[in-house]
């Protein structure tokens, strides 16, 4: 059974741009969170997707969105990027709501904003 | 509330000896408190959870206590080894607005002393 993959893995940008990330999650799994990692903060919860619906959001501003596709493939998208917003972001699949159960972590995107 | 509060941030043993990592949260309907290890450039991955209906849990080596009064958990590694050094992060249900999401504490590293 294939993991959660991330992609891309690595991406480099400047102020002002934007970036989407994608997140494709174990198969049958139909929960998807997305965290952004950074030193001292820990794992920051940025929203949670279930059956194409966001069940939740954290903390972000605005210009953190997401989406999730039928196939519960997720992508999130950060607009305006700030030299802040460079962070290891990862996801995590779960079968059902992520409070209930284990998660699986992708190996994250690792955002650099210049 | 969805305040998970964890310590220590940095914890240093001898190895073969004992390890404590203690997390408390703030939401009293939370009923599931599971602990994630990430290695050094790795995924997080769960070693241990604890749902609300037990106080103790154990898996060879680690253990995991619950006390609902007093809303606090607690991460317990015996006869620590080297492959123990890792970050560990323990997390819990929140309640947002109605909606209920997974908050994770800030880490604590976990330092095996040769």
């Amino acid at each position: 059974k294939a993991g959660v993959t991330q992609t891309p893995r690595y991406l480099i940008k400047t102020r002002g741009q934007q970036v989407t990330l994608s997140c494709s999650p174990i198969s049958g799994h139909r929960s998807v969170s997305w965290y952004q990692q950074t030193p001292g903060q820990g794992l920051q919860f940025l929203f949670e997707y279930f059956s194409e619906t966001q069940r939740n959001k954290g903390n972000f501003p605005g210009r953190f969105s997401g989406r999730q596709f039928s196939n519960s493939r997720s992508e999130m998208n950060v607009s305006t990027l700030e030299l802040g917003d460079s962070a290891l972001y990862l996801c995590a699949s779960s079968p059902g709501l992520a409070n209930t159960g284990e998660l699986f972590f992708g190996e994250g995107s690792r955002l650099t904003v210049l | 509330g969805e305040n998970v509060e964890q310590h220590p941030s940095t914890l240093s043993v001898q190895e073969g000896d004992s390890a404590v990592i203690k997390c408390t949260y703030s939401d009293s309907a939370s009923n599931y408190f599971p602990w994630y290890k990430q290695e050094l450039g790795k995924r997080p991955q769960l070693i241990i959870d604890i749902r609300s209906n037990v106080g103790e849990k154990k898996d060879q080596r680690i253990a995991v206590t619950l006390n609902k009064t007093a809303k606090h958990f607690s991460l317990h590694i015996t006869e620590t080894q080297p492959e123990d050094s890792a970050v560990y992060f323990c997390a819990a249900p929140a309640n947002r607005g109605g909606a209920d999401g997974l908050t994770f504490g800030k880490g604590t590293h976990l330092i095996i002393q040769p």
